[in-house]
């Protein structure tokens, strides 16, 4: 089954610097999004992004975050300068157009620990 | 998006039938009905979703109220890999693919 993979699972980084989530969605999917998870919390809404552009964002999504799609496959979530809050599971899901945008499928996470 | 109601959590036995409820008495006409999953230290993970007709697919059932207000996610047979968090999310089709997450039903498995 087609699925959606994350790099890093894991990373630690020290309060200031920047981080770059990766993820790589399902090879049709055409909607990308982040969403995140402080521990033992809810999963919350970052952004979503279709046709190169941002069509949705949260009010989490500041100036110190911003998404790109380099090339045909990668999706990445940038945070410019990390802060202790920041420490949270990154998730990235996919779905596809139409009746499939309803399905959105989930990667297995990136744990960012902001010392 | 609309708000739903769930209970923070609910205990089954193994290979006995579960039912999950979700109040949405203020769902709106456009609104979709989702449930997800989230298994521990995994990302959510689809489950079932519907609008206004009950719902069948290989993972679970989904029983949807006459009037809307309140549904029903119903695994036939729980296993202990189905001991996760439920969520049942509204999402307005003619708005975007965002879903809002709420705290969810924690489903705790005996064997």
């Amino acid at each position: 089954e087609p699925e959606v993979t994350q790099t890093p699972s894991h990373q630690v980084t020290q309060m200031g610097q920047e981080v770059i989530l990766r993820c790589v969605p399902i090879s049709n999917h055409l909607y990308f999004y982040w969403y995140r998870q402080i521990l033992g919390q809810k999963v919350e809404f970052l952004v979503s992004f279709y046709n190169n552009e941002i069509s949705e964002k949260s009010e989490i999504f500041d100036d110190q975050f911003s998404v790109e799609r380099p090339d045909g496959s990668n999706f990445t979530l940038k945070i410019r300068s990390t802060k202790l809050e920041d420490s949270a599971m990154y998730f990235c899901a996919s779905s596809a157009t139409g009746v499939g945008a309803n399905v959105l499928t989930f990667g297995a996470g990136s744990r960012l620990t902001v010392l | 998006d609309a708000k739903t109601t769930q209970p923070n959590s609910m205990e089954s036995n193994e290979e006995e039938p579960v039912h999950l409820p979700c109040n949405h008495s203020t769902i709106s006409g456009t609104d979709y009905i989702h449930w997800y999953r989230q298994l521990p230290s995994q990302g959510p993970e689809y489950v079932i979703h519907g609008l206004t007709s009950n719902v069948n697919n290989r993972m679970a059932s989904l029983a949807i109220a006459e009037d809307r207000k309140s549904s029903t996610l119903i695994l036939h047979r729980a296993t202990l890999r189905d001991a996760a968090v439920y969520y049942c999310i509204l999402r307005d089709r003619n708005a975007g693919n965002m879903l809002t997450f709420g705290g969810g039903t924690r489903l705790m498995v005996k064997p």
